[in-house]
């Protein structure tokens, strides 16, 4: 089906290991980006990107590092996972057209023990 | 960034009562302003938006209002249903397409 997937939906992992959290859109929109959203912040942006291989800093990018060498795909990756980055994340499209709603998929819970 | 407590605003309203979800925002250069409605464990979805030299604008049982004079944002649900109860976000779409969400706000509709 077409639309925009994440994976893993759930992930617990450990302080200090390397998570990676992918996201995949069949659209072939230009614009993607990650959310991370925790109780009382709403969503908070990690990263975008504009098009493949163009990326930049959102509001919260310390400790994640993306990469878009698709246009179809936009991991993100914790390096090093701590506790604090303990969320759920979004991954979001747009082709940036008109008012530029964003089309969401559903979520990675990540838990770091 | 926006200062926001630990527990989001309520909203409890009664079944066929209509509902309306207030929003500040900050930036004036703002040229688009969304809402969008999620549901427990889902991603949010887009209900409506408003360009920002627009007032008012009306979809299927909503209405959004722009107050630019005060930076404010109202949704407004007509006939509020049980499907309607969900977190309610407002954002504002910034350069680069990039949209800034508010704190969100639980609409709890009563049977």
């Amino acid at each position: 089906d077409a639309g925009i997937t994440q994976s893993p939906r759930y992930k617990i992992t450990e302080t200090g290991r390397q998570v990676t959290l992918m996201c995949h859109q069949t659209w072939s929109h230009s614009y993607m980006f990650w959310y991370r959203q925790d109780l009382g912040h709403g969503l908070r942006l990690i990263y975008y990107s504009a098009a493949a291989d163009i990326t930049d800093k959102g509001e919260v990018p310390d400790g994640y590092v993306v990469s878009r060498s698709k246009t179809e795909n936009f991991p993100l990756t914790l390096e090093s996972a701590t506790r604090s980055q303990t969320s759920v994340y979004f991954c979001a499209s747009t082709n940036g057209k008109g008012t530029g709603e964003l089309f969401f998929g559903e979520g990675s819970r990540l838990t770091v023990l | 960034g926006e200062s926001v407590g630990l527990h989001l605003p309520t909203l409890s309203v009664q079944e066929g009562d209509n509902s309306i979800i207030n929003c500040a925002y900050s930036n004036s250069a703002s040229d688009y302003f969304i809402w969008y409605k999620q549901e427990s464990g889902k991603g949010p979805q887009f209900i409506i938006d408003i360009r920002s030299n627009m007032d008012k604008r009306q979809g299927q049982r909503v209405t959004v209002l722009l107050n630019k004079t005060v930076k404010h944002l109202s949704l407004q649900i007509a006939a509020t249903q049980p499907g309607d109860s969900a977190v309610y976000f407002c954002a504002e779409k910034t350069k680069g397409n990039k949209l800034v969400f508010g704190a969100g706000t639980i609409l709890r509709v009563k049977s």
